[in-house]
Parts: structure tokens; sequence; C-alpha cells
């Protein structure tokens, strides 16, 4: 099917241990975005990229790792998980220029016990 | 960092009334984009509005830039029970990459 699919909608794993939230796009769409949404925070940027292996650092970059080997995934690693990275994490595309919308993913819900 | 104040936080209402949901910031930005969010789900886009003044009707709902493109606002007539979602705001950065910069959010329940 087309469109932005995340994996696992769910996850719960253990402080210390390292994950990974898959993202897929059908689009080939240049941009992709990773964002985290929190009560009380709203949706803040954690990594995005341009095309396939040029990423870079959002507003809360601090414990993640992303990647970007071809166009279509996106994967975002939290490499040691702490509790405060508990959070409903969100993947988007955008196709380039200016102005246009995002398509989001359904989202990872992860807890970290 | 440029941040965007929606107000109310949340709202409930009857049927058939109808609201406003204020976005403001006191950065200027490219073009404003409305989402709407239902539980489970992502945002999904609802419209851009990139010039400032500019209104935008989609059925029953009015959206506006402001003059100054610092602000913008949602306008929902009679309101029916599946408006019911999380309304955000988001403000386009300049530059390459037009990286979004979301509101608070609008929690509003519309009861039967």
């Amino acid at each position: 099917d087309a469109g932005i699919t995340q994996s696992p909608r769910y996850k719960i794993t253990e402080t210390g241990r390292q994950v990974t939230l898959m993202c897929h796009q059908t689009w080939s769409h240049s941009y992709m975005f990773w964002y985290r949404q929190d009560l009380g925070h709203g949706l803040r940027l954690i990594y995005y990229s341009a095309a396939a292996d040029i990423t870079d650092k959002g507003e809360v970059p601090d414990g993640y790792v992303v990647s970007r080997s071809k166009t279509e995934n996106f994967p975002l690693t939290l490499e040691s998980a702490t509790r405060s990275q508990t959070s409903v994490y969100f993947c988007a595309s955008r196709v380039d220029g200016t102005n246009y919308g995002y398509t989001f993913g359904s989202g990872t819900r992860l807890t970290v016990v | 960092t440029q941040l965007l104040e929606q107000s109310p936080q949340f709202l409930s209402i009857q049927e058939g009334e109808n609201l406003t949901v204020y976005c403001n910031s006191s950065s200027v930005f490219s073009s404003l984009q409305w989402y709407r969010q239902e539980p489970g789900e992502g945002p999904v886009l609802l419209v851009t509005v990139v010039t400032g003044g500019e209104v935008k009707k989609l059925k029953r709902l009015t959206f506006q830039f402001g003059d100054a493109r610092k602000d913008s606002s949602l306008h929902i007539t009679a309101a029916q029970p599946g408006d019911t979602g999380l309304y955000l705001c988001a403000g386009v950065q300049g530059g390459a990459t037009n990286k979004l910069i979301f509101g608070t959010g609008t929690l509003l329940a519309v009861q039967p």
C-alpha cells in the first residue's frame, strides 16, 4: 500500500537497551522527519533528512541516532533508552518545494521501563 | 527558538456551536499550516496559508493568516461531533529545509 508506515506501533523496552523505530515511505519523497509528541510539549523535531545520506539535528536530538541509506527508509535508534524517552514517535515525509504539507505515519508508542 | 502558542488549549462545545482557535507567535513565518490529529493517529494536513491576510475555506472551516504572517486563526461553523480532535498549527521556517514548528495544540470535543 502507498503511504508512510511505522513499526512497531507499540514497544516496551527496558532502560539502557537499544531500540530502533522503523519508518518507510512509498512516494520517494526527499524529505523525512522524526518527531516526538509529549503532553505539554507538543510535537518536537528530533532529526530530519533532506535526501539519502543527508541528515541533520532538530530541536531534541540527544540520545537518538538516525541513518538514511535508502530514500524510502529513515530508522530512528535510541542508543541507550531512558525513561525520559517514553513518548509517541511520529515519522513524516514531504515533497520537495516550499509550503507543502507533511504526511505523517500513525506513530510508535514507546514506553521505557 | 520560535514558539507558536495556541488558544484555547481545551474546548468542549455542543453540536451546532461556532468556535475559533488562535495561533500566535512573535516570529514571522513564510507560511502556516493547520493539521488535525485523531487519537492513535498522526496529524493530517487541513490547509496551508501562504500570503499575509489570506483566507481559505474548507467546507465549515475558515482559516486566516495574519497580515504580518505571525498569527493565524481557525473558525469552525456549526461544529459536528466528527470535528472532535487535536488541532495543530505549524509555522514553516524559511530556508532550504522549510522545517515545521508546531504549536501547542487545541483539543476540541464536540458533544452531540
